[in-house]
């Protein structure tokens, strides 16, 4: 157990619509991370965090938004959703100071 | 734009074999080079990770080398195990504060029994 919790573990959908995917860091970590995976694809960074503001931005679609709140959750929405959107989403935090990244279970959305 | 890349996609090896995997990354500021293992249907665990003022390093059967003026840096596993398959990830990452990370595509490992 990393101690990242992520929710919900697995989402069916349809295309068209909009979902939210929740991460808690781990006690102490200011940094979150978003990465999209792919069938047998790499991690694709999607969005950082740290304490509350973006600090940094990937390949990330307008069609998805992040936010950090102050008590460092961060959710993931996603809208218009489309069939390519279907992905392992992680999160991931990050203890100040060390770099490393610890990495949530992950939410598998299916969009169909 | 920054960019890593991860040689080989594939790469099977017999058991107790040494395995190798090269990555090479193009922002000469990068200062942290962690390698992550994915075992299947799970999430990315940290295994090695080395940083810029540090030539190699060790851990049991693994190691990581690092070359700053060619920027490239190594995964070594000797004595490779079954339990060894998995995805392998490089990263390489900018200290500026907090970390940007940038991954290699992955190396999907197979250890023949």
């Amino acid at each position: 157990d990393s101690g990242v919790t992520q929710t919900p573990k697995h989402l069916i959908t349809a295309t068209g619509q909009r979902v939210t995917l929740r991460c808690s860091p781990r006690s102490g970590d200011l940094s979150v991370y978003w990465y999209q995976q792919s069938l047998d694809q790499g991690l694709q960074f999607l969005i950082q965090y740290y304490n509350g503001e973006e600090r940094a931005k990937g390949n990330i679609l307008e069609r998805f938004s992040a936010q950090q709140f102050p008590d460092l959750h961060s959710e993931l929405n996603l809208s218009s959703l489309e069939l390519g959107d279907s992905a392992l989403y992680f999160c991931a935090s990050s203890p100040p100071g060390t770099g490393e990244l610890f990495f949530g279970e992950g939410s598998r959305l299916t969009v169909l | 734009g920054e960019n890593v890349e991860q040689h080989p996609s594939t790469l099977s090896v017999q058991e107790g074999d040494s395995a190798v995997i090269k990555c090479t990354y193009s922002d000469s500021a990068s200062n942290y080079f962690p390698w992550y293992k994915q075992e299947l249907g799970k999430r990315p665990q940290l295994i090695i990770d080395i940083r810029s003022n540090v030539g190699e390093k060790k851990d049991q059967r693994i190691a990581v080398t690092l070359n700053k003026t060619a920027k490239h840096f190594s995964l070594h596993i000797t004595e490779t195990q079954p339990e060894d398959s998995a995805v392998y990830f490089c990263a390489a990452s900018l200290n500026s504060g907090t970390y940007k990370y940038i991954f290699g595509t992955g190396t999907r490992l197979k250890v023949l029994a």
